[in-house]
């Protein structure tokens, strides 16, 4: 059973630029949320995804979008990048139940 | 705002002792606390959720306790091994119990052999 797959593994881009980021969710998992982790630092909730809208938001600039498709995978898209958005991007999903997020291995994003 | 506190400093124990992480929290009541476990370079696993209305729960060598009046989380490993050399995260449901999660910063915990 597959769990969360996220591309790319590692990713560098120059200030300014724009990247986007791709997670499917395990299967059977309907909504998908983003973390950013920067180094030492425990994981902050960017958005979360459900039926293709966006449900709630943490405290990120509009530079942060996303987008999620009919089959649950998702997007997250980062605009004029910046030297802090440096971090490792992490997908989870999970269902119902309340039995915890399922993450993916993230991709390490290095803006330069 | 919400507070979550996890030792920031290193826990280092020897091989079949117990480890204890403490999770303190301030300024709001989650519904539910859940642990994590992190290493180098992937993304967090999870491992055990507890309830507002559950005191402890337990799997396999791993204890989570839960104390909504002094605000605290304790995680427990039992016969510790080297193995289970990680990083520990602490993760409470967002203020109005919203399925986001706020994370602690996470005890790194080392065990010798």
């Amino acid at each position: 059973d597959a769990g969360v797959t996220q591309s790319p593994t590692h990713l560098i881009k120059t200030r300014g630029q724009q990247v986007t980021l791709r997670c499917s969710p395990k299967s059977g998992h309907d909504t998908v949320s983003w973390y950013q982790q920067a180094l030492g630092q425990g994981p902050q909730f960017i958005f979360q995804y459900y039926e293709e809208e966006e449900r709630q938001r943490g405290n990120f600039p509009d530079r942060f979008s996303g987008h999620q498709f009919p089959n649950y995978s998702s997007e997250l898209n980062v605009n004029a990048l910046l030297l802090g958005d440096s971090a490792l991007y992490l997908c989870a999903s999970s269902g119902t139940g309340g039995y915890g997020y399922t993450f993916g291995s993230g991709t390490r994003l290095t803006v330069v | 705002s919400q507070k979550i506190e996890q030792n920031s400093e290193a826990l280092n124990i020897q091989e079949g002792k117990t480890a204890t992480l403490t999770c303190n929290y301030t300024n709001y009541s989650p519904a539910y606390l859940q642990w994590y476990r992190q290493d180098p370079g992937r993304g967090p696993v999870f491992l055990l959720l507890i309830r507002e209305n559950e005191k402890e729960k337990r799997k396999e060598r791993l204890k989570v306790t839960f104390d909504t009046t002094l605000k605290q989380s304790l995680f427990h490993i039992t016969a510790s091994q080297p193995a289970d050399s990680a990083t520990y995260l602490c993760a409470l449901d967002g203020p109005g119990n919203t399925d986001k999660l706020i994370f602690g910063t996470g005890t790194r915990l080392q065990v010798f052999p």
